[in-house]
């Protein structure tokens, strides 16, 4: 059964630090990744799509890789600003009878003024 | 206007009482998905369906139910509410090519008391 974890539960950083968030997979049969951001109280966000072919994906200040033989993601935050505080969460997809997304259980990022 | 947009945002309903939680894409996709969040548990697949005809139990189906209007359409049903289905609600639609992301909504806050 796959299961997705990630760690740190939480994160508190001052404004500008560089910082990187975990997502770890149980099985490396996965057809992609997807990174999300959510907000208190709003839906979750797609930040990016990693196919299971690639390596890394970036848009503007992030940055996530995928090592599918390791059962690892990173998401690189540069810069990180008081705005980018929210929960992210990785989620990958899978064909267990059809295909499924399987959700970690975020990381909750604060980033200090 | 949202891709996928879900009625109501917030409700409070007593034990007992049937609600029902309805989501509405603009996207086009086949596939449409609830899931439920609960703090520490990340996201759980309830059900998904593919098309109008084609409707599958997920991890977590017991005392929902749901229905497929059409292809944009896609509602939840709680029978009989009861206190530990108190969480957050999300919809989610992809289209059926295993290497698109997934759109959600903004999610529904349900409290049952």
């Amino acid at each position: 059964k796959q299961e997705v974890t990630q760690i740190p539960a939480a994160l508190s950083v001052p404004e500008g630090e560089n910082l990187v968030l975990n997502c770890s997979f149980t099985d490396s049969a996965i057809y992609n990744l997807q990174w999300f951001r959510q907000d208190p109280g709003k839906g979750l966000t797609s930040l990016l799509l990693i196919q299971s072919s690639q390596r890394e994906q970036t848009s503007g200040r992030l940055n996530a890789s995928l090592d599918k033989s390791s059962g690892r993601s990173t998401l690189y935050i540069a810069a990180s600003q008081p705005g980018d505080s929210a929960t992210y969460l990785c989620a990958v997809r899978v064909f267990s009878g059809t295909y499924k997304y399987i959700f970690g259980t975020g990381t909750r990022l604060k980033v200090l003024a | 206007d949202a891709d996928v947009t879900q009625t109501p945002r917030n409700r409070i309903t007593k034990t007992g009482k049937r609600i029902m939680l309805e989501c509405s894409q603009t996207k086009g996709h086949d596939r449409m998905y609830w899931y439920r969040q609960d703090p520490g548990l990340g996201l759980r697949l309830i059900y998904y369906s593919f098309d109008v005809k084609d409707i599958n139990k997920g991890e977590i189906s017991d005392g929902y139910s749901v229905s497929r209007q059409a292809q944009a359409k896609f509602s939840l049903s709680l029978e009989s509410a009861i206190p530990n289905q108190t969480a957050l609600y999300f919809c989610a639609t992809s289209d059926r090519n295993s290497n698109t992301e997934a759109f959600f909504g903004q999610g529904t806050r349900l409290t049952v008391v």
